[in-house]
C-alpha cells in the first residue's frame, strides 16, 4: 500500500518552463489538496479537490493550474515557472470530506532558476 | 491576516516538561481541528484530530478545543528529545472544505 505518491521528487526548472507535478494515491480518498512549503510559512493551499470533478482555489492560486483526473489522480502545473515558485510541494489526500486525517505524499522539491 | 495563526517559535523546553503549544483561527464556522507534527525533511503526519469542545487525551498528547475563543491548543507531557520537531495546526473551514495550515510552532526539547 504505497499511499500518496508523488512525481518527480526533485526539480530544476529554467525560468519560463513549464511542468506537471503528478500525485496518485490508492487509498480510495475523496479529497485531494496541492500544497507548497516555504520556510517560516508552513504549508500554504494551493488547490484543491473536494471530491472527483471538483477542483478549488486555495490561499496561493496564482501561477497554478490543477487536474483531477480521476479519483486517483490529481496534477499540478506550472505553465511559465517563475523563481518565486521555488519551492516544496506536497499532495495530500483525506477521506472524508472536511474532515478526517490528510495523508501526504513524499514532496518534490522545486528550483526554478 | 492569515486563517491559521501559531507563534512560530522556536519553543524550547526541557526533557520531562510539558510542552503547549498554541493556534487560533479566523473562520468562526471552522469544524475540524488537527495537530500535525513535522520532522525536517519529512512530511507531515496527524498527531490529534478534534472536532468538538473540549479536551481530548491520547497518551502523552491533550488537544484542547474552545470554539467560542477560535483557539485550539496541543500539550504534550513528559517531553522527550525525540518530540523536537514543527507542530503545524490545521483547520477544515465548514462549507468550502478547505484544509488550511498555520505556519507552525519549531519545538526544542533540550536533554
Amino acid at each position: 500500500n504505497a499511499g500518496v505518491t508523488q512525481t518527480p521528487k526533485f526539480q530544476v526548472l529554467k525560468t519560463g518552463q513549464s511542468m506537471t507535478l503528478q500525485c496518485a494515491q490508492d487509498m480510495n480518498h475523496n479529497s485531494m489538496y496541492w500544497y507548497r512549503q516555504d520556510p517560516g510559512m508552513g504549508l500554504r493551499l494551493i488547490y484543491y479537490s473536494a471530491s472527483e470533478g471538483t477542483t478549488d482555489k486555495g490561499e496561493v492560486p496564482n501561477g497554478y493550474n490543477v487536474s483531477r483526473l480521476n479519483k486517483r489522480e490529481f496534477s499540478l502545473r506550472l505553465e511559465s515557472a517563475a523563481p518565486s515558485q521555488t519551492s516544496v510541494y506536497f499532495c495530500a489526500s483525506s477521506n472524508r470530506v472536511g474532515e478526517g486525517e490528510a495523508f501526504f505524499g513524499q514532496g518534490t522539491r522545486l528550483t526554478v532558476v | 491576516q492569515k486563517e491559521v495563526e501559531q507563534n512560530s517559535g522556536p519553543l524550547s523546553v526541557p526533557e520531562g516538561a510539558i510542552a503547549s503549544l498554541n493556534c487560533t483561527y479566523s473562520d468562526r464556522v471552522s469544524q475540524s481541528f488537527f495537530w500535525y507534527r513535522q520532522y525536517s525533511g519529512k512530511s507531515p503526519e496527524l498527531i490529534m484530530s478534534i472536532y468538538s469542545n473540549g479536551d481530548k487525551e491520547d497518551g502523552r498528547f491533550t488537544a484542547q478545543l474552545n470554539k467560542a475563543s477560535q483557539y485550539v491548543s496541543l500539550l504534550i507531557r513528559d517531553s522527550q528529545p525525540s518530540d523536537s520537531a514543527t507542530y503545524l495546526c490545521a483547520v477544515v473551514t465548514s462549507g468550502t472544505y478547505k484544509y488550511i495550515f498555520g505556519t507552525g510552532t519549531r519545538l526544542k526539547v533540550l536533554a
